[in-house]
């Protein structure tokens, strides 16, 4: 079956605009991800659906980062205002339950803020 | 600040011989997992380690879990060109649900 898909790509915006990172998850896949890896790093973690449950945004670097999760399954991360250091690949992830179980990531979108 | 630290950071090894990567954390645990993130498939699914297991094998795959230490080990045996990659323990902080990923060890392996 489908995994999970992030779009666009590569996404290439001017210092101060606004963009928003689309992803889907695996069909059935009640807990989505949202990470964030710098060139050479690790991920580091944003934000995390459970199914109806509130989100944990414990991972939001600024209220410039939002995200929502529509019926539960397509995932929207938008960041306001971006600026040079929000460029890295965005990365999402889905998994059938909450703890337990593993992540399937998507192949990330590309931020780079000029 | 990370929960998992692995190291060493980076490992050369010949083709043939075993790599071990180690992940240090730093709060108790529900479980650990192992994933491998390479250039074509981007960040997969190795193992994982449930808190109350010591070890468990996948293949040419060998993870221990120490709890009373923090720590836990990934052993590839008889590596392959094919391993080259970087690879990242992820734990649960326990009571929450996000997974917090560690650096990361970039393993290659020479031909």
């Amino acid at each position: 079956g489908a995994g999970v898909s992030q779009s666009p790509s590569n996404k290439v915006t001017e210092k101060g605009k606004d963009v928003e990172l689309r992803c889907d998850p695996i069909s059935g896949h009640t807990a989505l991800y949202w990470y964030r890896q710098s060139l050479g790093q690790g991920l580091e973690f944003l934000i995390y659906f459970q199914g109806n449950s509130a989100p944990d945004k414990s991972g939001l670097p600024s209220d410039r980062f939002s995200a929502e999760r529509t019926g539960g399954s397509v995932s929207t991360l938008t960041i306001q205002r971006t600026q040079q250091e929000d460029s890295a690949v965005y990365l999402c992830a889905s998994s059938l339950a909450q703890l337990g179980y593993e992540q399937f990531f998507g192949p990330g979108t590309r931020l780079t803020v000029l | 600040s990370q929960q998992g630290e692995e190291d060493p950071q980076a490992l050369s090894i010949q083709e043939g011989e075993n790599a071990t990567m180690n992940c240090s954390y730093k709060t108790s645990i529900n479980n650990l997992q192992w994933y491998r993130q390479n250039s074509g498939r981007g960040l997969v699914h190795l193992i994982l380690i449930r808190s109350n297991e010591r070890e468990k094998h996948s293949g040419r795959l060998r993870v221990t879990l120490d709890t009373s230490k923090k720590s836990s080990s990934l052993l590839i045996t008889a590596s392959r060109a094919a391993d080259t990659a970087s690879y990242f323990c992820a734990t649960d902080a326990h009571g929450t649900y996000k997974y917090i990923f560690g650096t990361g060890t970039r393993l290659k392996v020479l031909a």
